[in-house]
């Protein structure tokens, strides 16, 4: 079963316009973290955020912000007012305490900035 | 240092050559990591190495040879490719567990010809 689920697979926008990314993921663990890559198109995998699991507390920072919901089972990644440099796959992952040393990605979500 | 340095960035290797992707890190993480990415796609786990102990192989061809010769340095030894092994190879390090998140290389892309 796949563990984190990222329905859209691409989006285009056009520059200055807000996208949510979305990314829901399943896990029978307490204690797991959640977390959003950026790969643009040089390849690297680029951290952008952890939240664990005890803490619900919305995150922003400059033009990202995250909503975690556990009820939900939902990490969605929002940016405002979106730029051309943001365009990317965007990754969502889940690591569990009890496995350790694996991460599950989602399928990643293809981000095109139109100028 | 936080970063994971991984050399070369590109790679073309003929089906008979030997090669070897190579991957540093100075951050005392003590869990070391491959992963293979195809286009368009996640990066799928190859090698898991914690303490220099090779801890997880995800079933991964014998024409791949995972090395962690210090806690620092993890290497990949490449012999006998098919043009179906053509991907961005990324290394990773994180704290042993894991689960406050990894930190990842710009990867090598290899192309076998």
């Amino acid at each position: 079963a796949q563990k984190v689920t990222q329905a859209q697979t691409e989006i285009s926008v056009v520059e200055k316009e807000d996208v949510t990314l979305d990314c829901v993921y399943e896990t029978r663990d307490t204690t797991y973290y959640l977390f959003w890559y950026k790969q643009p198109p040089s390849g690297e995998l680029v951290f952008l955020i952890r939240r664990n699991s005890f803490d619900e507390q919305n995150e922003i920072s400059g033009r990202y912000s995250w909503n975690f919901q556990k009820s939900t089972s939902s990490f969605n990644f929002t940016i405002t007012a979106s730029q051309v440099v943001d365009s990317a796959v965007y990754f969502c992952a889940l690591s569990e305490a009890l496995t350790g040393n694996q991460f599950y990605f989602g399928t990643g979500t293809s981000l095109t900035v139109i100028p | 240092d936080t970063e994971v340095t991984q050399t070369p960035k590109h790679l073309v290797m003929g089906m008979t050559n030997k090669k070897s992707l190579k991957c540093e890190q100075h951050m005392g993480h003590r869990a070391m990591y491959w992963y293979k990415q195809k286009a368009k796609k996640p990066p799928e786990l190859m090698f898991v190495y914690s303490y220099e102990k090779l801890s997880i192989n995800e079933s991964v061809p014998s024409r791949f040879s995972p090395e962690c010769p210090n806690s620092s340095l993890l290497n990949l030894h490449l012999h006998a490719l098919q043009p179906e092994d053509s991907a961005l190879y990324l290394c990773a390090s994180s704290r042993l567990g894991g689960v406050e998140g990894y930190t990842f290389g710009s990867g090598t892309r290899l192309t076998v010809v």
